[in-house]
């Protein structure tokens, strides 16, 4: 079982909706959860980091953890063709490494 | 430009050759990370150190691979007798504290032949 899994995509949204993106982990004791944009070619630059159960918003952005259900997402409102990249979840466990998701390749269309 | 820089940007080495790379962290940044990255991929931890101390290493991460951050500011990341599957983008990343954000640098881009 991977540490992070992510669906692959696709995922291609009109431009102005909402892109949904989702994430599960597989160590319950997992520390912190991040959100990382790449675009094609360029390094991961990070959009979110979340630490407690709950909703964290910042702009068009909402990251949204249940550890519960060991699951993480990320709401990108008002999706924009700028936002069209691949979108990496990372989470670091009790060991202080990090881990990363395979990444969901997102498509605006205008 | 994230202030993190990587060093080269691109490598291509005959196999069994070994190559080194550089990571020149953000100045005030006590953490520093490295990581490899193959197409369609995530980045795959590999390792990271605190100051110059190596606190973590990859269990996946092959006796060839060896990283040294020797005065606690700039890293390097050697693969000695290199191999095809060695060929990835090799990613450094630092950051101020275990909670802080990780800056990623641009990337050392390895083939191997």
């Amino acid at each position: 079982q991977k540490e992070v899994e992510q669906n692959s995509g696709p995922l291609s949204v009109p431009e102005g909706a909402i892109a949904s993106l989702n994430c599960t982990y597989s160590d319950r004791v997992s520390q912190s959860f991040f959100w990382y944009r790449q675009y094609s070619g360029k390094s991961p630059e990070l959009i979110m980091s979340i630490y407690s159960n709950g909703d964290k918003e910042d702009g068009r952005f909402t990251a949204q953890l249940n550890k519960a259900s060991q699951y993480v997402s990320l709401l990108i409102r008002d999706s924009q063709p700028s936002d069209s990249a691949t979108y990496l979840c990372a989470v670091r466990n009790t060991g202080n490494q990090f881990y990363f998701g395979t990444g969901t390749s997102l498509t605006v269309i205008p | 430009d994230t202030g993190v820089s990587q060093d080269p940007r691109h490598k291509i080495t005959k196999r069994g050759q070994n190559v080194t790379f550089r990571c020149d962290p953000i100045s005030e940044h006590n953490r520093l990370y490295w990581y490899r990255q193959t197409l369609g991929q995530g980045p795959e931890f590999l390792t990271y150190f605190q100051n110059e101390a190596q606190l973590e290493k990859s269990r996946l991460l092959s006796d060839r691979f060896s990283a040294e951050r020797p005065k606690g500011s700039f890293s390097t990341l050697e693969i000695q007798r290199t191999e095809q599957g060695d060929s990835a983008m090799y990613l450094c990343a630092s950051s101020l504290g275990v909670e802080e954000t990780q800056y990623f640098g641009p990337g050392t881009r390895l083939l191997v032949l």
